[in-house]
């Protein structure tokens, strides 16, 4: 079976930052693009960015609203997902998903809360 | 950057009703689209990608279509477990976006 398992959510205060983790199992992440998506208390959905596979080219792209403040990155040997977060602002708090970029995307990971308050 | 447009925001209807929802992209997203089911306090799940393939294990009564840039999820005949809110993706070019999501309630 599938399973996403992030960590690494908390309380932070604004300018804070936090690194969230996401452990993948019954696949190999190094075979498929993988994706952070985020949704604040109350509201919708959000891409937040991805990592592609190892190929030729393989990007790492980010929604607009991260302004170079949140950085993706992977360890494919670990089969593990991380999301960097810096300059965290109370419109950052929301539950952040992880999710395999594979069909659309899928499966979901269960999220981990992030909570930017002073 | 493409916007993703869904309507109705939400809409009321009866077990074994049929459900149509529907998005609608800025530009035209060729079929690179998908639905995704949320439930009250769980995470997403996707029931559709590349706008008409159903994911493994959802049940034929959800099906989808479309190409470009108007796109449809229906629902054969609602289901108690089906009240949740639904969400369109667009993943036809960086950056991706979301719908707004469609909440279907109970009548």
């Amino acid at each position: 079976e599938l399973h996403l398992v992030e960590s690494g959510g908390g309380l932070v205060q604004p300018g804070g930052s936090l690194r969230l983790s996401c452990a993948a199992s019954g696949f190999s992440i190094s075979d498929y693009h993988m994706d952070w998506v985020r949704q604040a208390p109350g509201k919708g959905l959000e891409w937040v960015g991805r990592t592609e596979k190892k190929g030729l080219i393989a990007n790492t792209r980010y929604a607009a609203f991260v302004k170079g403040r949140f950085t993706i990155s992977r360890d494919d040997a670990q089969s593990s997902l991380f999301l960097q977060m810096n300059s965290l602002t109370i419109e950052d708090t929301a539950v952040y998903y992880c999710v395999r970029g594979y069909n659309g995307l899928d499966p979901w990971g269960q999220g981990t809360l992030v909570s930017v308050s002073s | 950057d493409i916007q993703m447009t869904q309507s109705p925001s939400s809409l009321s209807a009866s077990v074994g009703d049929r459900v149509t929802l529907t998005c609608r992209a800025s530009q035209g997203i060729r079929n690179s689209l998908a639905w995704f089911q949320q439930k009250p306090g769980k995470a997403p799940k996707c029931l559709i990608y590349d706008s008409v393939s159903l994911q493994l294990g959802v049940p034929s009564r959800f099906s989808g279509s479309g190409s470009g840039t108007d796109f449809t999820l229906t629902i054969s005949s609602l289901q108690p477990e089906d009240f949740a809110t639904y969400y369109c993706l667009h993943y036809n070019g960086y950056p991706f976006s979301f719908g707004q999501g469609t909440k279907v309630e109970i009548k």
